[in-house]
């Protein structure tokens, strides 16, 4: 069955330091990968995808088809980062968006 | 408009009431979705319509009813609920876009309270 495993329910950073927030999947497809965020008192909303190789906001992720994982990475966090943090995946040529148990990232001054 | 509106934003409601969730979108997107989600926890997909009809299910209990009247609007329609069902349910729509699927773009919600 697919799934979606984000180990860490609270990730805590010192501002300036580097933040990875982790996302495996289990899927024996080819994947499509997302990265949503929800900042406080703001709708759900993408923040990358795989197909993209974008950064946005500074923040990158990589799909390891051999490590099944698509972690987000930050060389240098800010206090605007802190948010609830969501991996999804959707299996190629379905509507089926499955999401991760979220990852909330609190960035300390 | 690139936003997706949800109406109402709250609502509580008795076990014997009949109600409805509402939601817009005017961004030409043909694909919308019903999720549900707890407290800490992920949006759980609902129900999902593609051109104006239901191509998903999950296996959802029928006192939610949702219908698509137009390519812009998506409604839920709720009866009989239960206190369990208390959860805010999410609207969201994307573009159909061929081989990849497009992101999803979520309104606030509406925060239901079943009493």
């Amino acid at each position: 069955a697919q799934r979606v495993t984000q180990p860490e329910k609270l990730l805590s950073v010192f501002k300036g330091a580097p933040v990875e927030l982790k996302c495996n999947y289990s899927y024996s497809g080819s994947p499509e990968l997302f990265w949503y965020v929800q900042y406080s008192r703001q709708r759900l909303q993408l923040l990358l995808r795989h197909i993209s190789r974008e950064s946005i906001k500074g923040f990158t992720a990589d799909l390891n088809k051999g490590e099944t994982s698509f972690h987000l990475k930050k060389p240098f966090a800010q206090e605007e980062d802190s948010a609830m943090y969501y991996c999804a995946l959707v299996p190629s040529g379905t509507y089926k968006y499955i999401f991760g148990t979220g990852t909330r990232l609190k960035v300390l001054a | 408009d690139t936003e997706v509106t949800q109406t109402p934003k709250h609502l509580v409601m008795g076990m014997t009431n009949k109600k409805s969730l509402k939601c817009e979108q005017h961004m030409g997107h043909r694909a919308m979705y019903w999720y549900k989600q707890k407290a800490k926890k992920p949006p759980e997909l609902m129900f999902v319509y593609s051109y104006e009809k239901l191509s998903i299910n999950e296996s959802v209990p029928s006192r939610f009813s949702p219908e698509c009247p137009n390519s812009s609007l998506l409604n839920l329609h709720l009866h009989a609920l239960q206190p369990e069902d208390s959860a805010l349910y999410l609207c969201a729509s994307s573009q159909n876009s061929g081989s990849y699927n497009s992101p999803l773009h979520f309104g606030n919600g509406t925060r239901l309270t079943v009493t």
